[in-house]
């Protein structure tokens, strides 16, 4: 059973909207979760990390977690076509070992 | 702007030749990582080291892959012999290291195939 669950999409969203990305980990000792956005043919790249309960903000990306129901979600605002990438969530399940979910490619269609 | 570099950016060989990847993380980092990415598997650990001592390579194969870190500076990852199921992009990354929201900065990759 895979660790770090994602659905693998893609997810289709017009240009304007609220995209929503969700990733589900199965490790109840999990202390950081991090969001990475790859574009077709590059590397990963940070969006944001979180590692407590709630909501953290920054510019139009909103990272939610709830531990209790071993989820983490991500929320892009006013999408953009330049926001269409696949989007990668990491769990850190001890140290510094991450473990990458499949991805979930998302579409901003103008 | 601090980077990590990784060389080959392509790499194109025959099966059963020996291929190897260079990695220069970030400076100042002290933990570097060795990832595989294919369509079928994902994003895979490979290996990892800090302080250029190996914590991890349980996501290696033993037989044929081997990485090492000469010094601080270079990272080192082999394949011998290749084979065509290890045709991948193989990207390495750097972290500060030491803080739980450290973050692991990807170089750019190496694409290799095996033909």
């Amino acid at each position: 059973q895979k660790e770090v669950e994602q659905n693998s999409g893609p997810l289709s969203v017009p240009e304007g909207a609220i995209a929503s990305l969700n990733c589900t980990y199965s490790d109840r000792g999990s202390q950081s979760f991090f969001w990475y956005r790859q574009y077709s043919g590059k590397s990963p790249e940070l969006i944001m990390f979180i590692y407590s309960n709630g909501d953290k903000e920054d510019g139009r990306f909103t990272a939610q977690l709830n531990k209790a129901s071993q989820y983490v979600s991500l929320l892009i605002r006013d999408s953009q076509p330049s926001d269409s990438a696949t989007y990668l969530c990491a769990v850190n399940e001890y140290g510094n070992k991450l473990v990458f979910g499949a991805g979930t490619i998302l579409r901003v269609k103008s | 702007d601090a980077r990590v570099t990784q060389t080959p950016r392509h790499k194109v060989t025959e099966m059963g030749q020996e291929v190897t990847m260079r990695c220069q993380p970030i400076l100042g980092h002290n933990t570097v990582f060795w990832y595989r990415q294919t369509m079928m598997q994902g994003l895979e650990l490979l290996a990892y080291f800090r302080n250029r001592a190996p914590l991890d390579d349980s996501g290696m194969p033993k037989d044929r892959f081997s990485a090492e870190m000469p010094d601080a500076t270079l990272a080192t990852l082999k394949i011998q012999p290749s084979e065509p199921r290890d045709s991948a992009v193989y990207f390495c990354a750097s972290e500060r290291g030491g803080s739980r929201g450290d973050t692991q900065y990807f170089g750019p990759g190496t694409r290799l195939t095996v033909l």
